[in-house]
C-alpha cells in the first residue's frame, strides 16, 4: 500500500514570496491533515479535511495561508506571503476518516521550507 | 495553551539500557494516547497507543505506562538499540469525532553503541 505522498520535498524561497505544498493521501482516507512542524516542536495542526469539506482551521493564519481539496483527494496548502517564520516542514497525514472510533493517522515524509 | 508537556528534551542511553520519556497531559477528555517515532527527513509513524482503560500496554521491547489520577504516561524503551535513536513525540487525542492530535514538543533520543 502506497503510503502519503507530498512534494516538493524541500523549497528555498525568499520573504514575501508565495509557495505551494501538495499531498495525495493513501487511498481511501477521508480526512486529510496539514501539520507544521517547527524545529524543535512538535506537530502542530494547521487544518483538517473531511473528504473536502474543512473539519478545522482554527490554527490556520488564514491571513496568509490557505488550503483546498478538491474532489476530497489531493490537497494543497498555499503561503501568500511567505514570512520568515513559517520556516518549518510542513506534513500532510491522511486517516480513513471514521468518526466513531480513533482512527490512526499516517503521514507523509513533509516538505522542508526555508525562508530566507 | 500547551496541553501536552513532555519531557526530557534530549536524552543519551547506551545500549542495552533503558530510555524514558515522560508526558503530562490537562485535557482529561483526551482518551487516546499515542507515541510517535520520527526519523531525520521523514514523518512521524505511529509507535504504541493506549486508551485510559488500562494502565500499561507493552509491545516487544516497548511499554507505555499510564496513571489517570495523575494525567501522566510514560514510554519505557527497554534494552535500547542504536537503531532507536530518533525523536519521540507523546500525542493525546479523543478517540471519537474529528480524532486531532495534541502533541508534545518531542524528545531526541540517541543511543550510543
Amino acid at each position: 500500500e502506497a503510503g502519503v505522498a507530498q512534494s516538493p520535498r524541500y523549497k528555498i524561497i525568499e520573504k514575501r514570496q508565495s509557495v505551494a505544498f501538495w499531498c495525495n493521501p493513501i487511498s481511501g482516507h477521508a480526512t486529510l491533515y496539514w501539520y507544521q512542524q517547527i524545529l524543535g516542536q512538535g506537530p502542530k495542526l494547521l487544518i483538517q479535511f473531511q473528504n473536502n469539506g474543512v473539519v478545522d482551521d482554527s490554527q490556520l493564519p488564514k491571513d496568509r495561508f490557505s488550503a483546498e481539496r478538491l474532489k476530497g483527494v489531493d490537497s494543497t496548502l498555499k503561503i501568500q506571503p511567505a514570512k520568515l517564520e513559517d520556516s518549518a516542514v510542513y506534513l500532510c497525514a491522511s486517516s480513513l476518516g471514521d468518526t466513531f472510533s480513533y482512527n490512526e493517522q499516517f503521514f507523509g515524509p513533509g516538505t522542508r521550507l526555508t525562508v530566507l | 495553551q500547551q496541553q501536552v508537556k513532555q519531557s526530557p528534551q534530549s536524552l543519551i542511553v547506551q545500549k542495552g539500557g533503558i530510555s524514558i520519556i515522560n508526558c503530562a497531559y490537562e485535557n482529561t477528555a483526551f482518551d487516546y494516547f499515542p507515541w510517535y517515532q520520527q526519523f531525520p527527513g521523514k514523518g512521524p509513524a505511529l509507535l504504541i497507543a493506549i486508551r485510559p482503560d488500562v494502565s500499561e500496554k507493552k509491545e516487544g521491547r516497548f511499554t507505555i505506562s499510564f496513571n489517570k489520577s495523575a494525567k501522566q504516561f510514560s514510554l519505557h524503551i527497554m534494552d535500547s538499540q542504536p537503531g532507536d535513536s530518533a525523536t519521540y513525540f507523546c500525542a493525546a487525542s479523543m478517540s471519537s469525532g474529528y480524532s486531532t492530535l495534541t502533541f508534545g514538543k518531542g524528545t531526541m533520543l540517541l543511543v550510543s553503541p
